[in-house]
């Protein structure tokens, strides 16, 4: 079965440092499909990014950036120059492609509070 | 573009009722997933929706029970509430399988 452990339940950090949250997987399938969502105080899951399996090339938008490594079954992200506005719990989840739907697994989440 | 709308946006309830919930997917999507959120159990897979048909089930007792209507939109029942229901039950919708899938703000159902 497929699971999804972010390590990390809560990080504390000071604006402008950088900050990264682990994900790993497990999962038995060859095609499946890594998200990140971000949830602040609002409650709305905000998705930020979709990764398959055969896509090992990371990924950087704006301050954010993503590391896929399936050697090590790992999907981590990484805040560069943290605002207080990036503060909120963030959600690694995992699909696979062999149930033709959209059964997201969610790792527990990892709760960023960036201070001023 | 409108995005995804439940309603209500609260709700209390006690032992022994039962819920409807409603979804509103982004206009297009036809696929339709519902999620509950707990502090205990965290973010957990109920059913997923897909032109009318359910496609995938979490693990779930059959007191949780859902559907889809021709237009996409869902809703979720949940019969002879129990003090642990009281969670946050999130919609999603997509345009079709493994695509990302965008949340609306969820129902916040309390059970006294």
């Amino acid at each position: 079965a497929q699971k999804v452990t972010q390590a990390q339940t809560e990080i504390s950090v000071v604006e402008k440092e950088d900050v990264t949250l682990d994900c790993v997987y497990e999962t038995r399938d060859t095609t499946y499909y890594l998200f990140w969502y971000k949830q602040p105080p609002s409650g709305e899951l905000v998705f930020l990014i979709r990764r398959n399996s055969f896509d090992e090339q990371n990924e950087i938008s704006g301050r954010y950036s993503w590391n896929f490594q399936k050697s090590t079954s790992s999907f981590n992200f990484t805040i560069t120059a943290s605002q207080v506005v990036d503060s909120a719990v963030y959600f690694c989840a995992l699909s696979e492609a062999y149930n033709a739907g959209n059964m997201l697994t969610f790792g527990g989440g990892t709760r960023l509070m960036v201070k001023p | 573009k409108a995005g995804v709308t439940q309603t209500p946006r609260y709700l209390i309830k006690t032992r022994g009722q039962q819920v409807t919930l409603s979804c509103s997917p982004i206009s297009g999507h036809r696929s339709v997933s519902w999620y509950q959120q707990t502090p205990g159990q965290g973010l957990q897979f109920l059913f997923e929706y897909f032109s009318e048909t359910q496609r995938n089930k979490g693990n779930f007792p059959g007191r949780f029970s859902g559907r889809q209507f021709s237009n996409s939109r869902s809703e979720m029942n949940v019969s002879t509430l129990e003090l642990g229901d009281s969670a946050l039950y999130l919609c999603a919708s997509s345009l079709n399988s493994n695509q990302p899938q965008h949340f609306g703000d969820g129902t916040r159902l309390s059970i006294l």
